[in-house]
């Protein structure tokens, strides 16, 4: 069975300062990768997502994310965040021949002014 | 487009009673699902569905029944609502499958005393 774990429960960072959040998984087999975002009282937003190809993955609001198969990570990057990027992430597995998503038990992002 | 659209948005159970929470999509969306949110447990997935007619288990269907007989529909029944069931409910759907960008509906706090 798969696992997704997200190293950090929160993390605050200062408003322009880079950001990394960090999910790894466990899987026997061949999986897809995803991040999706919660803002305070709304359902989930797809940031982005790897399937196959380029390992590096570029998403919305200038998020990306890399894979790394030896390392079995997928971690979230931004270059320089927003106030308006204070949400909670969930990092999500999805193994290429199911259709059972397993998330992560997500990040809290503060970011602060 | 509506989207997502999730009824009620609160309830407040007794134990042993029984209800149904309202999914439905106007998107033509083929994939639809049923999560649960617990605080430091990321969602975990309760039923799915790939089609009209067609529904299938996640990580947690006990005490939950879904039916899927129209393509816009995917009501969740609890049958006996226990304490253990107090959740924040998501419903989401996507065209054509769980790799697809999966569209969540806003939630429904349920509370069980």
């Amino acid at each position: 069975a798969q696992s997704v774990t997200q190293l950090d429960s929160q993390v605050p960072v200062f408003e322009e300062a880079p950001v990394e959040l960090r999910c790894n998984y466990s899987s026997s087999v061949s999986v897809y990768l995803f991040w999706y975002v919660q803002y305070p009282n709304q359902g989930l937003q797809l940031l982005l997502k790897y399937l196959s190809g380029s390992t590096l993955v570029k998403g919305i609001n200038g998020f990306e994310a890399e894979f790394n198969k030896s390392q079995t990570s997928f971690h979230l990057r931004k270059p320089s965040v927003h106030i308006s990027d204070t949400a909670e992430y969930f990092c999500a597995v999805l193994t290429n021949y199911g259709q059972n998503f397993v998330f992560g038990p997500g990040t809290r992002l503060s970011v602060l002014p | 487009n509506a989207g997502v659209t999730q009824t009620p948005k609160f309830q407040v159970l007794k134990t042993g009673q029984s209800m149904t929470l309202q999914c439905a999509q106007d998107m033509n969306h083929e994939y639809m699902s049923w999560y649960r949110q617990d605080p430091g447990m990321g969602l975990r997935l309760i039923h799915y569905s790939v089609g009209a007619g067609i529904t299938d288990q996640g990580e947690v269907p006990n005490g939950y029944n879904v039916s899927r007989s129209t393509t816009e529909d995917f009501p969740l029944r609890l049958l006996s609502a226990a304490p253990s069931q107090t959740s924040v409910y998501f419903c989401a759907s996507s065209y054509l499958g769980a790799t697809d960008t999966q569209y969540f509906g806003p939630g429904t706090r349920l509370t069980v005393l």
